[in-house]
């Protein structure tokens, strides 16, 4: 079994200010995790993935995410937000299941960000 | 850049009606899914198609869903007899392998509203 929590559905940050949206996860096998961005009216667009070749994980935008399994974390940060980083943000884990893939999704959060 | 396709963007239906959403996966892509995303709540797995035939299945997707690869670009997710429910986000997603670190592209979703 696999989850996600997002913690905050909803976070405002000033422009400027550091961004931090938090995820943890459960996994019962080694997991693999994404950061998704969804603008409105469109689909979810990948920020950035852990697969294991590295801890620290860079996306775009500006965007990166830290894989901690001592915390079952993966929050991602940006040391300043933008205006446009006005999104829901979701975060999954992914994971193999009888051979496919299997990806569950946080409940989303969504970033205001105030000029 | 390819994406994912899906439409229509909205769709109004009455309970009791029949409903076919469209998405039209990444041409090179072999692995097909929909999720939904009821309002407030979280993006759910509803089910994976590979080689015309569907791979996994959530227990959201009961008889009443069905899935069909109709010609080499489409992807159709059908509800026979529609409650109010089914009133949900759906996305349509793609990817090049059934993988735990690949990457699935979404479609902008449908949203569907059920009377």
């Amino acid at each position: 079994a696999q989850s996600v929590t997002q913690l905050g559905s909803h976070v405002s940050v000033s422009e400027g200010a550091l961004v931090l949206l938090r995820c943890n996860y459960s996994s019962s096998v080694p997991p693999y995790l994404f950061w998704y961005v969804q603008y409105p009216n469109q689909g979810l667009q990948l920020l950035l993935k852990y697969t294991s070749a590295a801890t620290l994980v860079k996306g775009i935008n500006g965007f990166e995410a830290e894989f901690k399994k001592s915390e079952t974390s993966f929050h991602l940060t940006k040391p300043s937000a933008h205006m446009s980083d006005a999104a829901e943000y979701f975060c999954a884990v992914s994971t193999n299941s009888g051979g496919y893939q299997k990806v569950t999704f946080g409940i989303g959060t969504k970033l205001q960000v105030i000029p | 850049e390819p994406e994912v396709t899906q439409t229509p963007s909205h769709q109004v239906t009455q309970m009791g009606q029949e409903v076919i959403l469209h998405c039209v996966p990444i041409s090179n892509h072999l692995y097909f899914y929909w999720y939904r995303q009821i309002l407030g709540q979280k993006v759910e797995f509803l089910v994976s198609f590979y080689n015309n035939e569907i791979s996994e299945k959530s227990e959201i997707f009961d008889d009443q869903f069905s899935v069909e690869r109709p010609d080499g670009s489409n992807f159709t997710l059908k509800i026979r007899s529609t409650k109010l429910e089914d009133s949900a986000m759906y996305f349509c997603a793609s990817s090049e392998s059934n993988l735990p670190t690949e990457t699935q592209y979404f479609g902008p979703g449908t949203r569907l509203l059920v009377l």
